[in-house]
């Protein structure tokens, strides 16, 4: 049973456009959620995160959302950059606990 | 500041050998320590987690094993390998006791089996 849904595979964006990246979740306890992006062959890398606490968070061009009604939480890049092409991975833990990760989400940004 | 090494970066073994995955921290005590796996059309797959020596859970039902023989050492083994064993390992550590915390992940180790 996956707790952390990315259910886009991939998403194409053009350069200096919005990027829109989605997430579900079901586990209510969840209380952080994180983002983080993953180029082939290396290990992933944190972005940002956001407190179950807190509805948006926002760091330099990302922005998180999170709606804890509809358990959903989206990433926004803007403007979009050809090195934010990418895979990344959704992620959500509970207290302290261990970090589960979604699918991920392979964003190409076009010229 | 923090780091993790993990080796090898890339491992070719024959079906039935065995695998020792080695992952160490450094510049923090009594980290959580994480093993994922990435394998194609499945994401980051959580495999094995840990608070403290000797404290592991496995997270799904497979061929590995992990151990914790020290704090800030953290291994991946298997008696023998399947083909389905191939994939993409990652070890990741996060600082306890803060309420919610990204993990730092390694570089991986790319283990194909052959």
């Amino acid at each position: 049973d996956q707790q952390v849904k990315q259910n886009s595979p991939s998403l194409s964006v053009q350069e200096g456009r919005i990027s829109i990246l989605n997430c579900d979740y079901t586990n209510s306890m969840f209380d952080y959620f994180l983002w983080y992006k993953k180029y082939p062959a290396e290990g992933p890398t944190f972005l940002i995160s956001i407190s179950s606490i807190k509805d948006k968070n926002e760091d330099g061009r990302f922005t998180v959302f999170l709606n804890k009604s509809a358990k959903h939480l989206s990433l926004h890049i803007v403007p979009s950059q050809p090195g934010d092409s990418a895979v990344y991975f959704c992620a959500a833990s509970y207290r302290d606990d261990k970090i589960i990760f979604g699918k991920g989400t392979r964003l190409h940004i076009l010229p | 500041s923090q780091t993790i090494h993990q080796w090898p970066a890339t491992l070719v073994q024959p079906v039935g050998s065995p695998l020792s995955l080695e992952c160490t921290v450094e510049g923090t005590s009594n980290p959580n320590l994480y093993w994922y796996r990435q394998a194609a059309g499945r994401g980051l797959q959580l495999l094995f987690y840990s608070i403290g020596i000797d404290q592991i859970s496995s997270e799904v039902p497979q061929n590995l094993s992990a151990s914790r023989p020290q704090d800030r050492q953290f291994i991946l083994s298997s008696k023998k390998l399947l083909l389905s064993d191939s994939g993409f390992y990652l070890c990741a550590w996060s600082p306890k006791g803060k309420g919610g915390t990204e993990a730092f992940f390694g570089q991986g180790t790319r283990l194909t089996v052959v």
